[in-house]
């Protein structure tokens, strides 16, 4: 069956960096584009970042260009997001989330979620 | 960016109702729209795409309908495993976005 691991959540102070990785089993990894959508506490779901199956597209909410990059490692069917100059307002869960369309290299649906990692930006 | 409005925002509802949540867009956005079930603590899960097609292994009391920038969600005969809250995504274009939610509550 689809399972995602997401990990390297923790807590950070305003302005430093983490890095989370997803790790990705039950389906052909290379195949499907990977997301990650965030959730701040008591809030509603919010789209972060997408790359494509063979990593040559991505796509960022404006809120963290310039400030976060995805990237992956079809080798190791892993997915990355290391996340910089981090903010109060970049407290969320973090889910990474499996694309629905194979072979696509535009983001459209999640039809498999991981369970989230809580990243935590406080001095 | 492409607004999503729910409504209603919350609904109390009873074991064997009929309940209809609404999502409209602030743009068309061709029925790429996507209907998501979150339970407290957990990861939400995918219910339907394309404003009506069922996901794998979804029961069939939950439904779809729509065009254009109105779409609906439909759970015919509530179940109590159905109380939740419900998100609408739409997919048309980047940024992908969502509505703002709907809790589903027991009366």
């Amino acid at each position: 069956q689809v399972q995602l691991v997401e990990s390297g959540g923790g807590v950070v102070q305003p302005g430093r960096s983490l890095r989370l990785s997803c790790a990705a089993s039950g389906f052909t990894f290379t195949s499907y584009g990977i997301h990650w959508v965030r959730q701040a506490p008591g809030k509603g779901l919010y789209w972060v970042a997408f790359m494509s199956y063979d990593g040559n597209n991505k796509y960022y909410a404006d809120s963290v260009k310039g400030r976060f990059t995805i990237s992956r490692d079809n080798s190791k069917n892993t997915l990355s997001l290391q996340m910089n100059s981090l903010r109060a307002e970049d407290t969320a869960v973090y889910y990474c989330a499996k694309d629905h369309l194979p072979g696509n290299s535009r983001p459209s649906f999640f039809d498999y979620w991981g369970q989230g990692t809580l990243v935590t930006v406080s001095s | 960016d492409i607004q999503m409005t729910q409504s209603p925002s919350s609904l109390s509802a009873s074991v064997g109702d009929r309940v209809t949540i609404t999502c409209r867009a602030s743009q068309g956005i061709s029925n790429s729209l996507a209907w998501y079930q979150q339970k407290p603590g957990k990861a939400p899960k995918l219910l339907l795409y394309a404003a009506s097609r069922l996901h794998s292994g979804v029961p069939s009391r939950f439904s779809g309908s729509g065009s254009g920038t109105d779409y609906t969600l439909t759970i015919s005969s509530l179940q109590p495993e159905d109380f939740a809250t419900y998100y609408c995504q739409q997919y048309y274009s980047t940024p992908h976005t969502f509505g703002q939610g709907t809790k589903l509550e027991i009366k």
